[in-house]
């Protein structure tokens, strides 16, 4: 059954440093989305990303995330210069035109 | 705001018997709503949907009323099984242009053998 694959599972990096979180959607979806869970509150949407530009993005995401389909493949989520307060949980998500197929996540660690 | 509520953290529930999970919404312009289950490190699983249309949905024991006069849904399992264990979100979706799933804060159902 194909799957949204996630990588790394873990990332730990120092504030202010970038990172970039992969994901690989499944092949025939249209639609992507990065969704974050901190610690203990709920799953938060980020962003939707729809033929290549974001279609919808909340006001977590501000200037210091981006993202792109750099191939057709491969979905990033980039930010910048983290703060303490990024360490989450974040999810990738597609669709074709039904539910929502998550991937299993990346835990970021900012110290 | 919380416009996607689940007022119960937890539930623990005897194995065979009926599980019950509660939502609550705000939103008038939801029209579509999910359920995901999620186990510790892994992504949410969707589980089953169902649109304003309806009132019902129905997959194998998996069952969900929507109420929407009451802003209200709920997910019956039954019957409950140890492997239901996990925490359940509830999550909602507007129609009109909006891309954005809200979740709410989950309820963690607890299956005891």
């Amino acid at each position: 059954e194909p799957e949204v694959t996630q990588t790394p599972s873990h990332q730990v990096t120092q504030m202010g440093q970038e990172v970039i979180l992969r994901c690989v959607p499944i092949s025939n979806h249209l639609y992507f989305y990065w969704y974050r869970q901190i610690l203990g509150q709920k799953v938060e949407f980020l962003v939707s990303f729809y033929n290549n530009e974001i279609s919808e993005k909340s006001e977590i995401f501000d200037d210091q995330f981006s993202v792109e389909r750099p191939d057709g493949s491969n979905f990033t989520l980039k930010i910048r210069s983290t703060k303490l307060e990024d360490s989450a949980m974040y999810f990738c998500a597609s669709r074709e035109d039904g539910p929502r197929f998550f991937g299993p996540g990346t835990r970021l660690t900012v110290l | 705001d919380q416009q996607v509520k689940q007022n119960s953290p937890s539930l623990s529930v005897q194995e065979g018997r009926i599980s019950i999970l509660n939502c609550d919404y705000t939103n008038s312009m939801f029209d579509y709503f999910l359920w995901y289950k999620k186990y510790p490190a892994e992504g949410p699983t969707f589980l089953i949907s169902i649109s304003s249309i309806k009132d019902k949905n129905e997959d194998g024991r998996f069952t969900v009323f929507l109420n929407k006069s009451a802003k209200h849904l709920s997910l019956h399992i039954v019957p409950s099984q140890p492997g239901d264990s996990a925490v359940y979100f509830c999550a909602a979706q507007s129609g009109a242009g909006s891309y954005q799933l809200t979740f709410g804060k989950g309820t963690k159902l607890s299956v005891i053998p």
